[in-house]
């Protein structure tokens, strides 16, 4: 069975770098997509980006100057960097696998709160 | 940037049918969108539902379907149940490897 286990500090200073990273088990992350997506509290969903395994990556326009999506193979891992944050970046930061050929997210991590505070 | 649409809000009666929509705030939604649906529980991880337009998840109940209707994607529950109270996302794809989110439906069952 597939699982994404979420990693990293639930708490940031503004201007700092965000870091998160996801363990894959069950799979090899050599196969498919892996993605970050966040959800501000009480609002919806929003897709951050792409790694394959290869290293090619796809961003959000809206963020593409501050996310660094990176991956180890040899860990089964996956990362996610958002730069100079602020308290609008306060939410909770989800991995997930996306289907490469039909473009859907079928396993998700845990979920990680990430607040961004002094 | 074109926005991905839902309703805010939607109710339906136990047992009763609703069908939530996803649009495009310019043009309309194909199966070459690869609309995908998503049931989200507070403080739970998304849950996937549908994906390339009408092909459910494995475990999800055939009560859950999906389609084109019109010009928009569509999720149709019939009879809904109680713990179908929950926030449902739609996703498109955008091509050029962008996925894109709706702002969601709250659906209420009362």
């Amino acid at each position: 069975q597939v699982q994404l286990q979420q990693s990293g500090p639930g708490l940031v200073k503004p201007s700092e770098t965000l870091s998160l990273t996801c363990t894959v088990s069950g799979d090899s992350i050599g196969t498919y997509y892996w993605s970050w997506i966040r959800q501000p509290p009480g609002k919806g969903l929003e897709w951050l980006g792409y790694i394959y395994y290869t290293g090619s990556t796809n961003y959000n326009p809206s963020l593409k100057s501050r996310v660094t999506i990176s991956v180890n193979t040899s860990k089964n891992q996956f990362s996610l960097k958002l730069s100079s944050v602020t308290a609008a970046d306060t939410a909770v930061y989800y991995c997930a696998r996306r289907h490469g050929g039909v473009y859907y997210f079928d396993y998700w991590g845990q979920g990680t709160l990430v607040t961004v505070s002094s | 940037q074109t926005v991905v649409t839902q309703e805010p809000s939607f109710s339906v009666s136990p047992g009763g049918t609703v069908t939530l929509t996803c649009g495009l705030s310019s043009g309309s939604v194909s199966p070459s969108f690869y609309p995908s649906w998503y049931q989200q529980t507070p403080g739970q991880a998304p849950r996937t539902l549908i994906y390339t337009t009408n092909t459910r998840s494995s475990g999800v109940p055939d009560r859950f379907s999906g389609s084109i209707l019109g010009n928009k994607a569509a999720l149709t529950i019939t009879g809904a149940q109680a713990d179908d109270e929950s926030d449902y996302y739609c996703v498109l794809y955008m091509g050029g490897g962008i996925s894109v989110f709706g702002g969601g439906t709250k659906l209420t069952v009362l």
